[in-house]
């Protein structure tokens, strides 16, 4: 069975400064795909970035990135330079790639505020 | 614009009565899937669908049908909605295992 754990429940950080949201997962399964979403109090989910469990290079989208270690089985998400509009509540989950049921599992979020 | 929709996005019903969601996308995902958010618990997946006819139970599927006749389109049936079904729904598509596209979500109240 595939775990997602996110604990830290809520962060807070200065506008402008970057931040980094905790993402442990367990998983036996060799092929995976991690993402991140971000949920604002609008409620909508909005796909951010994605890494996949053979990619070597960590994933970059803009002024997010995701630090992939496998070893220790963490995928972080790191915002750099904060903006007010990310506080959000963000959602780590993981997918199996190949191979059976595709339901992906999600962690219970981490609550976001950006000071200004 | 490639999208998912859901509608309603609000609904407040009383116990018992039959109601629908729908949901379409039109980026010819072959996988749909519906989930539901409750504080706390994060999202949890209730029905998915691989293809046209092919429709699978997720976590929670308890008191939810689902039916996928067209690849669009992916309905969630509460035939008898109960407070406890009270939630927040999402829709999403995806081609499989690929990125999901998340719907707008809709706000249900049973009361």
């Amino acid at each position: 069975a595939q775990k997602i754990t996110q604990t830290q429940p809520g962060m807070f950080v200065q506008e402008k400064e970057a931040v980094t949201l905790d993402c442990t997962y367990d998983t036996s399964d060799q092929s995976y795909g991690l993402f991140w979403y971000k949920q604002p109090s609008s409620g909508e989910m909005i796909f951010l970035i994605y890494q996949g469990s053979y990619d070597e290079q960590n994933a970059t989208e803009g002024r997010y990135s995701l630090n992939f270690q496998k070893a220790r089985k963490s995928a972080n998400l790191v915002i750099s330079a904060s903006q007010l509009g990310d506080s959000a509540m963000y959602f780590c989950a993981m997918r199996r790639i190949s191979g059976g049921s595709y339901i992906p599992t999600f962690g219970r979020g981490t609550s976001l505020i950006v000071h200004p | 614009e490639a999208q998912v929709t859901q509608n309603p996005r609000y609904l407040i019903t009383v116990t018992g009565k039959k109601l629908t969601v729908t949901c379409s996308q039109n980026m010819n995902h072959e996988y749909m899937s519906w989930y539901r958010q409750d504080p706390g618990l994060g999202l949890r997946q209730i029905y998915y669908s691989m293809n046209v006819e092919v429709t699978d139970k997720g976590d929670v599927p308890e008191g939810y049908k689902v039916s996928r006749k067209e690849k669009r389109n992916f309905p969630l049936i509460l035939e008898s909605p109960s407070p406890n079904q009270t939630s927040l729904y999402f829709c999403a598509s995806s081609f499989p295992p690929d990125t999901q596209y998340f719907g707008p979500g809709t706000r249900l109240t049973v009361l």
